[in-house]
C-alpha cells in the first residue's frame, strides 16, 4: 500500500524567507503524480502545486517550486519570499487511482 | 470556477442517529470522494464513486455508506452514528482520477455526542 510522510507537524518562517517542507512516499507503482495542497484557517483545500513522476523537470508555481527525487522518493515543496497568506495546512498526497494524503505541516508565517 | 458545496459546516448528531452529509458540485465531474480529516492523521478516503450509481470502497469504509443518484450529488451516510465518527468530513471531485486536480468543498465538523 501507498504510504505518504510528512516528518514535520509545524513549521514556520518569518516573511520574506525561504522555507522548505519535507514529504517522502512509498509506492511500488512507476506512473503516478505528486501534489502539495493548501488549506487555509477555515478556507477550502486548494492546489498548490503538481508533478507527473515520469516529468524529471522539478514543478513550479510563481513562489513555489518542488524538489522531486524520484529515486528517494522524495517531494518537498519550497515557498520563496513567504507571505503572510502562505499560512496554512500543507498537505502533500500520491496519486494514481486515487489519492492518498500525508498528516499535514502547519506553517506559520512571522511577521 | 468549480464549486463544490457541502450541505452543513457544522453538525452535532447524538450517538445512534442515522446521519446524512450531502455534497454538490457543478462541473461535471466524474468523480467524487467522501475523505474524513483528523489531527495528525491527515486526509482519509472513505469511498470514492467514479460514475453515477457506482462506489468503492476507500481506506477506511467501515461504519460509512454512500449514495450517489445523480453525477453532481454524492451523500455520505452514518448508518448509525458513533463517537468515533466525530471529525471534519470533507468532499472533492475531480474529472479525472488520481492524476487530476481534486476541488474539495468547505467540510462539515461532525460532533457526535
Amino acid at each position: 500500500a501507498q504510504t505518504v510522510t510528512q516528518s514535520q507537524p509545524e513549521m514556520s518562517v518569518q516573511e520574506a524567507e525561504t522555507v522548505t517542507l519535507s514529504c517522502t512516499y512509498d509506492t511500488s507503482e512507476s506512473d503516478y503524480y505528486l501534489f502539495w495542497y493548501k488549506q487555509p484557517p477555515s478556507r477550502q483545500m486548494i492546489l498548490v502545486i503538481r508533478q507527473e513522476a515520469y516529468k524529471q523537470q522539478n514543478a513550479t508555481e510563481n513562489r513555489f517550486s518542488v524538489n522531486f527525487q524520484k529515486a528517494a522518493k522524495s517531494f518537498s515543496l519550497k515557498i520563496s519570499d513567504s507571505q503572510l497568506g502562505d499560512a496554512a495546512m500543507y498537505f502533500c498526497a500520491w496519486g494514481a487511482q486515487k489519492l492518498v494524503f500525508g498528516q499535514g505541516t502547519r506553517l506559520t508565517i512571522n511577521p | 470556477d468549480v464549486k463544490v458545496t457541502q450541505s452543513s459546516r457544522y453538525l452535532v448528531k447524538r450517538t445512534g442517529e442515522k446521519v446524512f452529509l450531502e455534497c454538490v458540485q457543478d462541473m461535471d465531474h466524474e468523480n467524487m470522494f467522501w475523505y474524513r480529516q483528523d489531527p495528525g492523521l491527515g486526509l482519509r478516503l472513505i469511498y470514492f464513486s467514479y460514475d453515477v450509481k457506482m462506489k468503492e470502497k476507500g481506506d477506511i469504509p467501515e461504519g460509512y455508506s454512500v449514495s450517489r443518484e445523480k453525477k453532481e450529488r454524492f451523500s455520505l451516510i452514518l448508518e448509525s452514528a458513533s463517537t468515533n465518527q466525530t471529525s471534519m468530513y470533507l468532499c472533492a471531485s475531480s474529472f479525472l482520477r488520481g492524476r487530476d486536480e481534486q476541488y474539495f468543498g468547505p467540510g462539515t465538523r461532525l460532533t457526535v455526542t
